[in-house]
């Protein structure tokens, strides 16, 4: 049963960029998608992008000009930034192996 | 903008049976959607239930069921049991928008 171990910055202010990392534990990193998810307080959720292991990406075109994954498959891990963060992006954000296994979460606050 | 719409909220007995159901703003929902449902609990991630309009994980209870609805996916729980309750999300694949989550269905089980 693959899992899924997520970190990254919890507090940041506006302007500045989210980083955050999914470590693939348990699982092969070929043949799927890999992606992060988001979810804002007491709201629904929101896709964000993903990855298939080949490289190609595909992102939310409401977020599209500011977000980034990028994978390491040496080391099974991708990564999400997402640059310009406002309080609008404050979420609870989740990685996945879309869409079957999901990571525990990083709440992610933006606040000045 | 691409939009997908859920029941608000939803009320069942318990051993009854309900039906959620998931629209989209483009016209009617088909397999080509490849239409998702998950289960979200309070605190915690939300947990796959159906994948592919009716492909269940292994960890899937027999109760749920997913299909297509005239127009639209649904999900149906048969039997329904009081740790059921919770909130449930359609997901929808659209070309060029990618995936869209439905605004989730608060299923209160009384």
């Amino acid at each position: 049963q693959v899992q899924l171990q997520q970190w990254g910055a919890g507090l940041l202010k506006p302007s500045e960029t989210l980083s955050l990392t999914c470590a693939v534990d348990g699982g092969s990193f070929s043949g799927y998608y890999w992606g992060w998810i988001r979810q804002s307080p007491g709201k629904g959720l929101e896709w964000i992008g993903d990855i298939h292991h080949s490289g190609s990406t595909h992102y939310n075109p409401s977020l599209k000009s500011r977000v980034n994954i990028s994978l390491d498959t040496s080391k099974n891990q991708f990564s999400l930034k997402l640059d310009s963060m406002t309080a609008a992006d404050t979420a609870m954000y989740y990685c996945v192996r879309v869409f079957d296994s999901w990571g525990q979460g990083t709440l992610v606050t933006v606040s000045s | 903008q691409t939009v997908v719409t859920q029941e608000p909220s939803l009320t069942v007995s318990p051993g009854g049976t309900v039906t959620l159901t998931c629209a989209s703003s483009t016209g009617a929902v088909t397999s080509d959607y490849y239409p998702n449902w998950f289960q979200q609990k309070p605190g915690q991630a939300p947990r796959p239930l159906i994948y592919d309009t009716n492909n269940k994980h292994s960890w899937t209870p027999a109760r749920f069921s997913g299909s297509l609805l005239g127009d639209k996916a649904a999900l149906t729980l048969s039997g329904v049991r009081p740790e059921d309750e919770a909130e449930y999300y359609c997901l929808l694949h659209f070309s060029g928008a990618g995936w869209v989550f439905g605004g989730g269905t608060k299923l209160t089980v009384l």
